[in-house]
């Protein structure tokens, strides 16, 4: 199935470091979304981009829904241990009907945090 | 507020077999969503049901069907089990439009075909 590009696959940093990551699509979506996964558990929604261009924080979380509507990035900054974990973005059309709530995922990126 | 619940948290079964899934939406969502997601994957969207009827699928065969219910539980049945069949099966609740925005995720069932 569809799945978005999301990169990088994975991340190795040290506490204190910004991380940033980013998701691109051939198509648009209306909504970014941007979720945390952690072993065992089902995906957490971090941040939630409803217009083009749009920036959000949400802590030590920024995103962006980009312009284009085929991209957004999620920034990290001065990462700590807990932060360990998969961040996915999903991306959602607003059609009603059949496409409302449908959510296309990237392949996810592994974070790890070195204290 | 509960949020999602799933069940079971893990299963085992032999291909060829059915299985269903259970899940509890969280209170005041009325639309079920389910996802699979593959080892090292993101989540791929099954199926949508809102008002106890399938309202939007994704790229899964027949065999895969489910139900909601009036109180906006759902079950997810998986028919002929294959080996790539084993997945986390996910389910999310979203509440009424225009009231928010939902897609609480359960913490999802491990389905393991052998």
């Amino acid at each position: 199935g569809q799945q978005l590009n999301q990169s990088p696959q994975s991340m190795f940093i040290q506490e204190g470091e910004d991380v940033s990551m980013n998701c691109t699509s051939s198509s648009i979506f209306n909504t970014w979304l941007w979720y945390k996964q952690e072993p065992g558990e089902g995906p957490v929604l971090l941040i939630a981009l409803y217009k083009a261009g749009e920036l959000t924080s949400n802590g030590r979380l920024t995103a962006q829904f980009g312009i284009t509507r085929k991209d957004s990035f999620l920034n990290i900054s001065a990462s700590i241990p807990s932060d360990v974990g998969i961040y996915f973005c999903a991306g959602r059309t607003n059609a009603g009907g059949t496409s409302y709530g449908k959510l296309t995922f990237g392949q996810g990126t592994i974070l790890t945090v070195h204290p | 507020e509960t949020g999602v619940t799933q069940s079971p948290t893990h299963l085992i079964k032999t291909r060829g077999q059915q299985v269903t899934l259970r899940c509890s939406s969280q209170s005041g969502h009325n639309t079920v969503s389910w996802y699979q997601q593959a080892l090292g994957q993101g989540p791929q969207f099954i199926f949508q049901y809102y008002r106890e009827e399938e309202n939007g699928r994704g790229n899964f065969p027949p065999r895969f069907s489910g139900l909601q219910f009036p109180n906006y539980s759902s079950e997810l049945n998986v028919n002929a089990l294959e080996l790539d069949d084993s997945a986390l099966y996910l389910c999310a609740s979203s509440p009424p439009q225009g009231q928010g925005y939902g897609y609480t995720f359960g913490s999802g069932t491990r389905l393991t075909v052998v």
